[in-house]
C-alpha cells in the first residue's frame, strides 16, 4: 500500500490558471514532507515542510501542511508554461536506528499549455 | 509488489572501502538513476542509464560506477570511499530517458563512510 499518494495524476491548464497539487501520507513517524519539481534532469528541490499551518512560498509557489488530516498542497498561481513539469512529494519519517527513509509518490504531471 | 528497491538499506563502512548498492526495478522500465541527496535534502543526479546509451554527471567521481548486468538492474559500485561519501543515495527508473517522464524512486541507501 502507498505510503505518499499523490493526485491528481495528471493535469493540463491553460496559461494564467491556478492549479493546487495534493499530497496525502500515511506514515508512523513523520519528519517532514518535500515537493519537487522535475522537469529536466534531476528533481529540483522546492520546499521541506516541517509544521502544520505555516506556508512557505517561493515567487508563484507555495505550499502548506496539515499534520493532522496528513497532507500538503502545492499551489501555483498564474502558471506559466515553463511550470510544465512533474511535480513530486516526498515524505521523510523516522525510521530507527537513528536514521530515516524518503518516500515518494508517483508525482503530478502539470502540463501548461499557451 | 515493490516497483523500485534498493538494497542495503543502510552501510556503514571505513573510509578506502569498496562498496556496492543494488537497484532493481520491476515495472520494466527503459532507463534508471543514481541520485545522491545532499545534506539540504537536494537531488544531484549522478548517472543516468539506458541499454543504449550511459549519461554521467561530470561532477561525479570516477570512483562511483554504475553496472547494468540487465535492464532490470542499475548497482552502484563506489571504490575507495571518503567521508565525504557519506549521504542518501536513491535509485529511480522511468519508462523512457527525458525530463518529464514520471521517475519512481527506490526508498534509499543511507551510507555512511567513518
Amino acid at each position: 500500500e502507498d505510503k505518499v499518494v499523490q493526485s491528481p495524476l495528471s493535469l493540463v491548464v491553460h496559461e494564467g490558471d491556478t492549479v493546487t497539487l495534493n499530497c496525502s501520507y500515511e506514515v508512523t513517524n513523520f519528519r517532514s514532507l518535500l515537493w519537487y519539481k522535475q522537469e529536466k534532469k534531476a528533481p529540483t528541490f522546492l520546499f521541506m515542510l516541517t509544521s502544520s499551518g505555516i506556508e512557505k512560498k517561493s515567487g508563484r509557489l507555495s505550499s502548506i501542511l496539515d499534520k493532522k488530516e496528513l497532507f500538503s498542497i502545492l499551489n501555483i498561481t498564474a502558471t506559466q508554461t515553463g511550470d510544465s513539469a512533474v511535480y513530486l512529494c516526498a515524505v521523510e519519517d523516522y525510521s530507527g536506528a537513528g536514521s530515516y527513509q524518503l518516500t515518494f509518490g508517483k508525482g503530478t504531471k502539470l502540463s501548461v499549455i499557451p | 509488489d515493490t516497483a523500485v528497491s534498493q538494497t542495503p538499506k543502510y552501510l556503514v563502512t571505513q573510509m578506502g572501502n569498496d562498496k556496492s548498492i543494488k537497484c532493481e526495478q520491476n515495472l520494466g522500465h527503459d532507463t534508471m538513476y543514481w541520485y545522491k541527496q545532499d545534506s539540504k535534502k537536494f537531488l544531484k543526479i549522478m548517472f543516468s542509464y539506458n541499454n543504449k546509451e550511459l549519461i554521467i554527471n561530470e561532477t561525479v567521481p570516477n570512483r562511483f560506477s554504475p553496472k547494468s548486468p540487465d535492464k532490470a538492474h542499475l548497482n552502484l559500485h563506489i571504490n575507495s570511499l571518503e567521508l565525504g561519501d557519506s549521504a542518501v543515495y536513491f535509485c529511480a527508473s522511468s519508462q523512457f530517458a527525458g525530463g518529464r517522464e514520471t521517475q519512481y524512486f527506490g526508498p534509499g541507501t543511507r551510507l555512511l563512510v567513518l
